[in-house]
């Protein structure tokens, strides 16, 4: 089976500190991808991943930034924390190369920005 | 980019009963179309999906149907048990770059 793994479950940040979370898939697969999930919202795309160092922007990236250096890994880095990047992050992967097939989810984060 | 919407945004429904979600998209070059469901405390796993070349698909108690003239596609979920209860995401995805909708709500009442 798949498995994505996010590091942290819940997470308490302080405003302006610099948040990192980290994702790991063991599957080979070439793309990552993060969400942010907010009731009534859905899921919106930050950023996704679809080679190692590749990046492109989702419909949200403000105040987001990504990084990939190696292919199993994705990490999400809040440049400086703000209260309205309170919310439930999720990393997913899937295979890539175009083939347009389902992504695989980890548990998610939820971060608080007090 | 891809705007995908979905309705309703909560269902409600007596066990036994059919619930039907909807979902519409912008982009006629998406070309599949995965649904979701996310139980409480977890993240989202697939429950059906279904490419542009089909018009209908159908798992157990679950179908999804598509009209790609419409750009609109839906899931079915017949003889709803309390267990069907959880958050339900459709997607449209292009060259695997993959957008949700906001997401229904479902709640099968015993």
């Amino acid at each position: 089976d798949v498995k994505v793994t996010q590091s942290s479950r819940y997470l308490v940040k302080r405003t302006g500190e610099k948040v990192f979370l980290e994702c790991v898939q063991d599957m080979d697969h070439e793309n990552m991808f993060w969400y942010r999930q907010d009731p009534g919202l859905g899921l919106r795309l930050i950023y996704f991943s679809y080679d190692v160092k590749m990046k492109e922007k989702g419909d949200i990236p403000e105040g987001y930034s990504v990084s990939r250096e190696k292919k199993e890994r994705f990490s999400l880095i809040l440049e400086s924390a703000s209260t309205n990047q309170t919310s439930m992050y999720l990393c997913a992967s899937s295979l890539g190369g175009e083939r347009n097939t389902e992504a695989f989810f980890g548990q998610g984060t939820r971060l608080t920005v007090v | 980019g891809e705007n995908v919407e979905q309705h309703p945004s909560t269902l409600s429904v007596q066990e036994g009963d059919s619930a039907v979600i909807k979902c519409t998209y912008s982009d006629s070059a998406s070309n599949y179309f995965p649904w979701y469901k996310q139980e409480l405390g977890k993240g989202p796993q697939l429950i059906i999906d279904i490419r542009s070349n089909v018009g209908e698909k159908k798992d157990q108690r679950i179908a999804v149907t598509l009209n790609k003239t419409a750009k609109h596609f839906s899931l079915h979920i017949t003889e709803t048990q309390p267990e069907d209860s959880a958050v339900y995401f459709c997607a449209a995805s292009k060259f695997d770059d993959m957008r949700f909708g906001a997401g229904t709500r479902l709640t099968v009442k015993p």
